[in-house]
Order: C-alpha cells, then structure tokens, then sequence
C-alpha cells in the first residue's frame, strides 16, 4: 500500500522554463511533507519541507505547494537549470520518526 | 558538515552468506537509519534507531537485523542473503529535535548489494 505516490516517472524540461513535480499522499495523519533530490551514486540530500498547517513555502527557486482537501503535494523548480536534472523524491512524515517515500521522479533540464 | 558514511559502496555476495553493512555519522545524532531503494518503489524504511541498543521495525524488516553498540555507528546485517535483497542500501541520521522541525535526514552516498 503505497501511502505516497508519484505518479510521473520521468519529466523533460528546457532550461529557464518551470519544473513541476507532483506528489499524491493518501495518509490524512501525515504532518509534515518534504522533497529530496538525489544525483546518481550519491544519497539523497534535503530539499525543501512544508508543514501541514501551511499551503506554501519557497526557498529560492523551488517552492512547494500543498492542497490538503486533494492530499496533493507539488514542488515547482523556476527557472530550471541543468544542474537541476536528478531523481526528486517526495516524502511525507507520520507521527514520531518515521518518513515514507514516494518513488521518485527523474527530471531532466535540457540546456 | 553532516557527515554520513557507508563503509561499502558495491559489494557481491553468494545466496546464503552472511552480509554486514556498516554506517558510521560524525554528528552525534541519536536517530540512525536504513533504508533501501528500488526502482518504481522508492525508499523504505528496513529499521531504525533511537538511541544505543535500541532499535524498532520499519515497513519492511524481514530477513534484516540491526545492530547499535555505539552511538555513531549503526550496522544492518542480512543473516542470509537472498536475491531479492539485492538493491541499494542506504543509511541515514537524524537530531531528534531538527527531525521534529523539519523532518529533515541527512543521507550516506549508499551501498549497492548484489547477491548472486
């Protein structure tokens, strides 16, 4: 029972222009939402979090927006780079220490 | 720097033998744990740990023991490997207190098993 979902396994952008990656949850209890980028033979590193009692947050070129009533997560990447192109996983926290995974999504920024 | 290590990046080993796993964090986190990535799955969570000799089940601990005498360091042991364990292994830490803000967790590079 996947709790977290992403449902687009690969997505292909020209550089400068908007990256969105989407990201379904189906857990209510879940409090907090987070996206990991992870580049080929390293682990994955910390992107951007939202808690549940917010609906948006930036940091810098990436923000992420949450739709609670759709149990929707979304992260948008403006403008996109190159650099940029990883594998972006969504994940979502339950109560004490737990975090479940989505199963990622490949983004490729074509210069 | 957080500092997260996996002592084995690619290992081979034979159905049956008995695979040690070693992490190791610099940062003085209390919260370690093991996840392994597969395609089309994601990461899931094998079992973690709170603290030295504690440790409980993630979403996916059969055929897996975990072993925490020290602190720093959190050993995933598989008893006998199976083909199907083969995948990406990867260790991560946590403080309690930054884990409770941001659910943030810092990662090692991964270990990637096959077992034949």
């Amino acid at each position: 029972d996947q709790q977290v979902k992403q449902n687009s396994p690969s997505l292909s952008v020209q550089e400068g222009r908007i990256s969105i990656l989407n990201c379904d949850y189906t857990n209510s209890m879940f409090d907090y939402f987070l996206w990991y980028k992870k580049y080929p033979a390293e682990g994955p590193t910390f992107l951007i979090s939202i808690s549940s009692i917010k609906d948006k947050n930036e940091d810098g070129r990436f923000t992420v927006f949450l739709n609670k009533s759709a149990k929707h997560l979304s992260l948008h990447i403006v403008p996109s780079q190159p650099g940029d192109s990883a594998v972006y996983f969504c994940a979502a926290r339950k109560y004490g220490n737990k975090l479940v995974f989505g199963a990622g999504t490949i983004l490729r920024v074509k210069s | 720097d957080v500092k997260v290590t996996q002592s084995s990046r690619y290992l081979v080993k034979r159905t049956g033998e008995k695979v040690f796993l070693e992490c190791v964090q610099d940062m003085d986190h209390e919260n370690m744990f093991w996840y392994r990535q597969d395609p089309g799955l994601g990461l899931r969570l094998i079992y973690f740990s709170y603290d030295v000799k504690m440790k409980e089940k993630g979403d996916i601990p059969e055929g897996y023991s975990v072993s925490r005498e020290k602190k720093e360091r959190f050993s995933l042991i598989l008893e006998s490997a199976s083909t199907n364990q083969t995948s990406m292994y990867l260790c991560a830490s946590s403080l309690p207190g930054q884990f409770a803000n941001t659910g943030e967790l810092f990662f090692g590079e991964g270990s990637r098993l096959t077992v034949l």
